[in-house]
């Protein structure tokens, strides 16, 4: 069964550091988002990304953040200066379209700040 | 703005009762409901969704879940449940569009043997 597949499962940083976390998200969908929750937090939405741009975005979703689709198959999110408070778990999701409802998750990477 | 309430922070039954996780939305008008699980290790999976029609609806692994508008409730109920259940549950509403989903806080479920 096709899946949502993410790396780092794991990263650890030091404050100030540019992260890059990495999604493959399902081949033939149209839809990209990337979710975080902070430790014992909702989980919040970020973005959400279509034909290679950014459809909606959060308050969380500031200028420290970027998404990108850099060759057709991947999907990542870079942090450029992280903080502490970014430390969290990233689930990236795909979905077919827009009113299918139906959000396929990856199985999150952990960004740990120091 | 929407909102999802699940009040229960965790929930403990023994293998072979059954389960109702609770959830409450709060939203301007006809929401789109879904009930994701997450077991260790694993992503978010989709159990079910409410967009319209039928007030019950079923999911996998024998979940089912039930949309009550006059409550603001959509709570999730499975009548026997089995050890690989185990898992955090999720609770989520969102608007027509579908693509941003506001979550609960979760449910987290212990399975006693």
């Amino acid at each position: 069964e096709p899946e949502v597949t993410q790396t780092p499962s794991h990263q650890v940083t030091q404050m100030g550091q540019e992260v890059i976390l990495r999604c493959v998200p399902i081949s033939n969908h149209l839809y990209f988002y990337w979710y975080r929750q902070i430790l014992g937090q909702k989980v919040e939405f970020l973005v959400s990304f279509y034909n290679n741009e950014i459809s909606e975005k959060s308050e969380i979703f500031d200028d420290q953040f970027s998404v990108e689709r850099p060759d057709g198959s991947n999907f990542t999110l870079k942090i450029r200066s992280t903080k502490l408070e970014d430390s969290a778990m990233y689930f990236c999701a795909s979905s077919p379209g827009s009113n299918t409802g139906e959000l396929f998750f990856g199985e999150g990477s952990r960004l740990t700040v120091l | 703005a929407q909102s999802v309430t699940q009040p229960d922070i965790h929930i403990t039954v023994s293998e072979g009762a059954s389960l109702e996780l609770r959830c409450n939305y709060s939203y301007g008008a006809t929401p789109y409901l879904f009930w994701y699980v997450q077991s260790p290790g694993q992503g978010l999976q989709l159990l079910l969704k409410y967009f319209s029609g039928d007030t019950l609806v079923q999911g996998i692994k024998g979940f089912e879940a039930e949309f009550k508008r006059s409550q603001s409730s959509f709570n999730l109920r499975k009548p026997s449940v089995h050890w690989s259940d185990a898992a955090e549950y999720f609770c989520a509403v969102s608007s027509g569009s579908a693509r941003q989903l506001t979550f609960g806080s979760g449910t987290q479920l212990t399975v006693l043997p």
